[in-house]
């Protein structure tokens, strides 16, 4: 069975830093291609971050260029999100997600909320 | 404001078919076959029903079907069961710096 298991959102003030976490279990981690998209009631879906299998490779939402970094260690089954600099409309759920081409995510993980306030 | 259109709210009775549009332009549904189709059900995460425009999933019923012509993909949803009443998104690849777009989502209301 195939689980992503997130972690790791909290509440954090504005300007804050938070590292999310997804350890993946029941699919080749190593050789899939991981994404963070993250869900607000205003703006539903957006891709925020993807990231190759070797972890040469890395894109970014825009907005959030030079704030979050995404990583993986492939020995521990496991995506992470470090998160800088954050800011009000950051607040989400993020979501990690495997991409099976072309970012069209066939599984996802339950989500972590994570709220930007002061 | 999503960069995909989709409609907010569409409704049906059980047995019924339904389409949801989801309109985006040459750089994206219209210039590659990469569009997806998502359910969300409250609380739950999307789950992926359609990929690369018409294709289904293993284990997806055959009640969904997508469809691509220009600019606008569909989701069509025959024989509408209680079930299948949740939040109904599509993406698309776009190949630029926002790598992949999504729609704002659809409600879908089983009466």
């Amino acid at each position: 069975e195939v689980q992503l298991v997130e972690s790791g959102g909290g509440l954090v003030q504005p300007g804050g830093s938070l590292k999310l976490s997804c350890v993946a279990s029941g699919f080749t981690f190593g050789n899939s291609w991981m994404s963070w998209v993250r869900q607000t009631p205003g703006k539903g879906l957006e891709w925020v971050a993807d990231i190759n299998p070797d972890g040469s490779g890395k894109y970014y939402l825009d907005s959030v260029k030079g704030r979050f970094i995404i990583s993986r260690d492939n020995a521990q089954n496991s995506l992470y999100l470090q998160m800088h600099s954050l800011r009000v409309d950051d607040t989400a759920v993020y979501y990690c997600a495997r991409d099976y081409i072309y970012l069209q995510f066939d599984y996802w993980g339950q989500g972590t909320p994570v709220t930007v306030s002061s | 404001q999503s960069a995909l259109t989709q409609p907010a709210s569409v409704s049906g009775s059980p047995g019924q078919s339904i389409t949801i549009s989801c309109t985006g332009t040459s750089g994206d549904i219209g210039g590659y076959d990469y569009v997806s189709w998502y359910q969300q059900h409250p609380g739950k995460a999307p789950k992926l029903i359609v990929c690369d425009v018409s294709n289904r999933p293993s284990g997806v019923s055959n009640r969904f079907s997508g469809s691509k012509s220009g600019n606008t993909a569909s989701l069509t949803i025959s024989d509408l069961q209680a079930e299948d009443e949740a939040d109904y998104y599509c993406s698309s690849w776009t190949g630029g710096s926002t790598r992949v777009v999504f729609g704002g989502g659809t409600k879908l209301t089983v009466l």
